[in-house]
């Protein structure tokens, strides 16, 4: 089974550019989740997906992030435009079912912001 | 404000000895908790899950518990290998309202295990 495969590996801009990432879950699987890991620390969920319909956004700053999954399947995780503080690993997890059920997660898309 | 801390926050120990990491949640209403591997440079891979009624779950060479009542969880690895250095990650999952779940995610144990 394939898992979770995200795109770029790694990317490096400078602050008030903008960066898109991509993600493709396993699939069938109805739930796809971003998140952001900061150096040192846990993963933070950013955005969660059920099917092309949003579950959670709570913690995704709107005023420069935003994400889609317009099909269902793949999505697209944008920052426009990009701060020193964004820096960080992106990775994207997909679960069959609800969140409930074990998350796969994908390598993970670091970005350094300079 | 649902937590999850790890202890310790860094561990070094010798190829073939054991070693103990532990998680202190204060999720709720609990749902599950997880332990997943972060390998450098990959993402995170899922090595047991427990719910509520269960105090102890095997995966090879790692065994957790839980004790629900303290909300503590440790992860334990017998006869550590080279491969085993990696961060690990508590995370627990609490209910929403509606069905749902959210999960808070520890800020992981670096283990480095050396000859």
């Amino acid at each position: 089974e394939a898992g979770v495969a995200q795109s770029p590996r790694y990317k490096i801009i400078e602050k008030r550019q903008s960066v898109a990432f991509w993600c493709n879950p396993i699939s069938g699987h109805a739930t796809l989740y971003w998140y952001q890991q900061i150096l040192g620390q846990g993963p933070k969920l950013l955005i969660q997906f059920q099917n092309n319909g949003v579950v959670d956004d709570s913690q995704l700053p709107k005023d420069r992030f935003s994400a889609e999954r317009l099909k269902g399947v793949d999505s697209t995780l944008k920052i426009q435009p990009a701060k020193l503080e964004d820096s960080a690993v992106y990775l994207c997890a997909s679960s069959l079912g609800n969140s409930r059920e074990t998350q796969y997660f994908g390598p993970g898309t670091r970005l350094l912001v300079l | 404000k649902n937590q999850v801390e790890q202890s310790p926050q860094s561990l070094i120990i010798l190829e073939g000895k054991n070693c103990t990491l532990q998680c202190n949640y204060t999720v709720s209403p609990f749902s599950n908790l997880r332990w997943y591997k972060q390998d450098t440079g990959r993402g995170p891979v899922s090595l047991t899950i427990m719910t509520f009624s269960e105090n102890t779950k095997s995966n090879g060479r790692y065994t957790a518990t839980l004790d629900a009542d303290t909300k503590q969880s440790s992860l334990h690895i017998t006869a550590s290998q080279l491969s085993d250095s990696a961060s690990y990650i508590c995370v627990v999952s609490d209910i929403l309202t509606g069905g749902g779940n959210k999960l808070t995610f520890g800020t992981g144990t670096q283990l480095k295990v050396e000859l």
